[in-house]
Parts: structure tokens; sequence; C-alpha cells
């Protein structure tokens, strides 16, 4: 059961851009909202994260928009730059076990 | 300050062999993860370690994988035998305890031929 449903899964913009990636989630229990950026050859860094009590949280340029009725949130990055390029996790977690749950992440290019 | 450490990075092994991969998380943090990343996938938990303590090992392969975090710092994961399908990068994290934020390694890199 795929508890976090991350879409697109790939993503290509033009330098400037807005690019856009949706998550879902199922478990309502889920009370922490974690976005990931991974390099090539690179682990997963915390970029921004998002608890439900608020509706969007910005961070330079990347914000989070958060839905709680619809369980879904998003993630936009402003003025995108090719530096950017990378692949994007939406993730999860809460509940009893509290464990993190990722999504299946969307590869972004963003050309010059 | 120091980052998640893992070696080796890169690892080419045939099947039915074995292979070990070794985790120092960051100074302080009490917990410590393994994640299965298989390539177009999002990572996925393997074992997580309190101190030196199992919290959660539902979806270790037990009758291959094995995992040990002994004196609750640095950690082993261990496949014996491996199979084609455990090519994958292994990721160690940690946190300072359970519920902060999780800190990733760079991976080790197993291509299982």
């Amino acid at each position: 059961q795929q508890q976090v449903k991350q879409s697109p899964q790939s993503l290509i913009v033009q330098k400037g851009g807005i690019p856009i990636i949706n998550c879902a989630y199922e478990n309502t229990a889920f009370d922490y909202f974690p976005w990931y950026q991974q390099f090539p050859g690179k682990g997963p860094a915390l970029l921004i994260a998002i608890r439900p009590d608020v509706s969007e949280k910005k961070e330079g340029r990347f914000t989070i928009s958060f839905n709680k009725s619809a369980k879904q949130f998003s993630l936009h990055i402003m003025d995108s730059q090719p530096g950017d390029s990378a692949t994007y996790f939406c993730a999860a977690i809460g509940g009893s076990n509290y464990k993190l749950t990722f999504g299946k992440g969307t590869l972004l290019t963003v050309n010059p | 300050e120091a980052g998640v450490a893992q070696s080796p990075r890169y690892k080419i092994i045939e099947k039915r062999q074995s292979v070990a991969f070794w985790c120092n998380p960051i100074s302080g943090h009490a917990t410590l993860y393994w994640y299965q990343q298989i390539l177009g996938q999002g990572p996925k938990l393997l074992i997580q370690f309190q101190n030196n303590g199992v919290v959660d090992d539902s979806q270790l392969p037990k009758d291959r994988f094995s995992a040990e975090r002994l004196k609750g710092v640095d950690s082993t994961l261990k496949i014996q035998p491996a199979k084609l399908e455990d090519s994958a990068v292994y990721l160690c994290a940690s946190s300072f305890n359970e519920g902060n934020t999780i800190y990733f390694g760079e991976g080790s890199w197993l291509t299982v031929v």
C-alpha cells in the first residue's frame, strides 16, 4: 500500500519557471511533511517541511502548500534555476510507529 | 558538524556473495536508520535503531539481511547471500531522537551481478 503518492514522475521547465510537484497521503495520523532534495550520487537532504496546522510555508524560493481536508500538499519552486535540477521526494511521518514514508520521487530538470 | 559517514561508497559483488556496509551517524544522534533505495524509487526503511535497540525491522528481509548497532553509535548492515534484486543504494541516516529531522549519508551503492 503506497501511503504517499507523488506526481509527476518527471518534470522539465525552463529557467525562471515555477515547477509544481504534488503529493497526496492516506494516513490521517501523519503530522509532519518534509520534502527532500537528492542530487545524483548524494543522499537525500531536507529541503523544507510543514505541519498540518498551517496551509503554507515559504523558505527562500521554495514554498509548500498544504490542504488538510484534501490530504494533499505540493512543492513550488519560484524562479527555478538549472542548479535546482534534482530528484525531489515528498515524505510523511506520524502515527504509532512514527516511520518516515517517502513518495516515489520527481526528477526535475531545469533547462538554461 | 560532520555528517553521516558511510563506507564503502561502491561495491560490486556476485550473487550469493556477502557484503557489509558501515555507518557512523552524526555525533549525539540516538536514532539510526538504514534505508534501501532502488533506482527510480524513494527510500524504503529497512531497520531503525534507538541507541542500541531495534525499534522497527518489519521490512528487513531477515533471511538474508542483518544489522547491528552494538554500542549505540556506529552500525553495520550485512547481506548474505546477496540476490540480484538487492542491487540498490543503501542509505544510512540519523536523527537526534525519534521524531526529529533525519539526516542522510551519501549512501553505499551495491551492484549484484
